[in-house]
């Protein structure tokens, strides 16, 4: 089964720039979740969605970052305008489940790691 | 309060040795579940083990094993036997109740030591 699939693998931009991250998640999983991993901060939830709703966004910076999910297999996280603190490695995860007895783990893709000159 | 809190930002192992990564956790929830996941250098996020609040033993997966302290809400990874391809990132994370949001920890730094 293909994993979770980002694209793309690598972006270097200028400041000021819109950058777009893509995710595929898992078929079948109905949560979909955006990371940010820098040395500084670790590994930073941005904001989930579950059935393609998002849930919890409170953990996006500001409002340059918006992100979407126009359906179960698709979603974009969007920086406009960027920014060099914007550095950072972008983890997209799904994950099926939500009982509490669910053993189901969150699938990482490769991550998108972005520079903002 | 931290959900989950991992107290050890570096640790050092002799190969073939085994290794407890520290993880501690705080809910209310009466029922959730802890995870396990490496970081290897190359930076992708994989899956080792899992452990429910309602399981009767620790879990276990090949070299990892998980020592499940309910009442310390704790949840330390054993890791035996040791290899130089362990070296990374080790993050604890937590899913609490029916919600699907995972909580993760700060990561423990592993280097295995020839």
């Amino acid at each position: 089964d293909a994993g979770v699939i980002q694209s793309p693998r690598h972006e270097v931009t200028e400041m000021g720039q819109e950058v777009t991250l893509r995710c595929k998640p898992i078929s079948g999983h109905n949560s979909l979740f955006w990371y940010r991993q820098t040395m500084m901060r670790g590994l930073e939830l941005l904001i989930y969605f579950n059935n393609n709703v998002p849930i919890d966004d409170s953990g996006m910076p500001e409002d340059r970052f918006s992100a979407k999910m126009p359906n179960a297999s698709f979603s974009t996280l969007k920086i406009q305008p960027s920014e060099p603190r914007d550095s950072a490695v972008y983890f997209c995860a799904s994950s099926s489940g939500g009982s509490p007895f669910s053993n189901q783990p969150q699938h990482f893709g490769d991550g998108t790691r972005l520079s903002i000159l | 309060a931290q959900k989950i809190t991992q107290t050890q930002p570096g640790m050092f192992v002799q190969e073939k040795e085994a290794v407890t990564l520290d993880c501690t956790y705080d809910t209310s929830d009466p029922s959730y579940g802890l995870f396990w996941y490496k970081q290897p250098s190359s930076g992708e996020m994989i899956f080792l083990i899992y452990q429910g609040s309602y399981d009767q033993q620790n879990a276990t997966e090949g070299r990892y094993s998980l020592n499940f302290q309910k009442a310390r809400k704790s949840a330390n990874l054993v890791i035996s036997a040791s290899q130089l391809g362990d070296s990374a990132m080790y993050f604890c994370a937590m899913r609490e109740g029916g919600g699907n949001q995972f909580y993760f920890g700060t990561g423990t730094s592993l280097t295995v030591i020839p």
